[in-house]
């Protein structure tokens, strides 16, 4: 159960595009379209940003999107704003039916 | 609304145990799976059990199988988290997260509560 590989961190400016990979394997992120995201503020609780790849749960920006590719799965943040500037995570579901966490991107909103 | 209250946390011993709970409220409880979620100090988020809406499916982390339980009173719209043999490596805010209803995420989580593993 090894973690998905995040970039530790990822910068932008205002109005800019930005995109976080999250590399994993065919036994996880390959093998499934059940990639999600979240979203983490400094002492707060995750969010959910995206589901199964590339759904957005009711009431997220559709600035937010999500896709996948082989092993990899990525999170798009289009028109980055400040609000964004947080801590984002993937997670997957694996062959051994648990769950794994990526190891977390900081996003800076230069 | 739909809100999750976990309890239980604390300050514990090295190989000591203690039991977390979490309180689920706005929502059919029983139709749902849930997990627990663990986050050190500074680090990532840490997958650590999951279970499904009846109880008869139960899913661990390889860092705690053997010593952590995930367990659930339907009728009490509770989860729990029963946690032996704690190591300093536990120490951690532990999130009760609700899965998602025919889809593969998490999408309520709670404010968390502290474990703190210390002698």
């Amino acid at each position: 159960q090894s973690a998905l590989t995040q970039p530790a961190s990822v910068s932008g400016s205002p109005g800019q595009s930005i995109t976080i990979s999250c590399t994993g394997t065919s036994s996880d992120v390959g093998g499934y379209n059940y990639v999600s995201w979240y979203q983490q503020h400094p002492g707060k609780a995750p969010k959910l940003m995206i589901y199964d790849v590339s759904n957005r749960p009711s009431g997220v920006s559709n600035r937010f999107s999500g896709s996948k590719s082989g092993n990899t799965a990525s999170l798009t943040i289009s028109g980055l704003q400040a609000e964004d500037e947080a801590d984002y995570y993937c997670s997957s579901y694996t062959s051994s039916s648990t769950r794994v966490f990526g190891t977390g991107t900081k996003v800076a909103v230069l | 609304q739909v809100q999750l209250v976990e309890s239980g946390g604390g300050v514990v011993q090295p190989g000591r145990s203690l039991r977390l709970s979490c309180a689920a409220s706005g929502f059919t409880f029983s139709s749902y799976a849930m997990h627990w979620v663990r986050q050190a100090p500074g680090k990532g988020l840490e997958w650590v059990a999951f279970i499904s809406y009846d109880g008869t499916s139960r899913y661990y982390a390889d860092s705690v199988k053997g010593r952590f339980t995930i367990s659930r009173d339907n009728s009490k719209n509770t989860l729990y988290l029963q946690m032996t043999s704690l190591r300093a490596e536990d120490m951690a805010v532990y999130y009760c997260v609700r899965g998602g209803l025919g889809f593969f995420g998490f999408d309520i989580w709670g404010q968390g509560t502290m474990v703190t593993v210390s002698s």
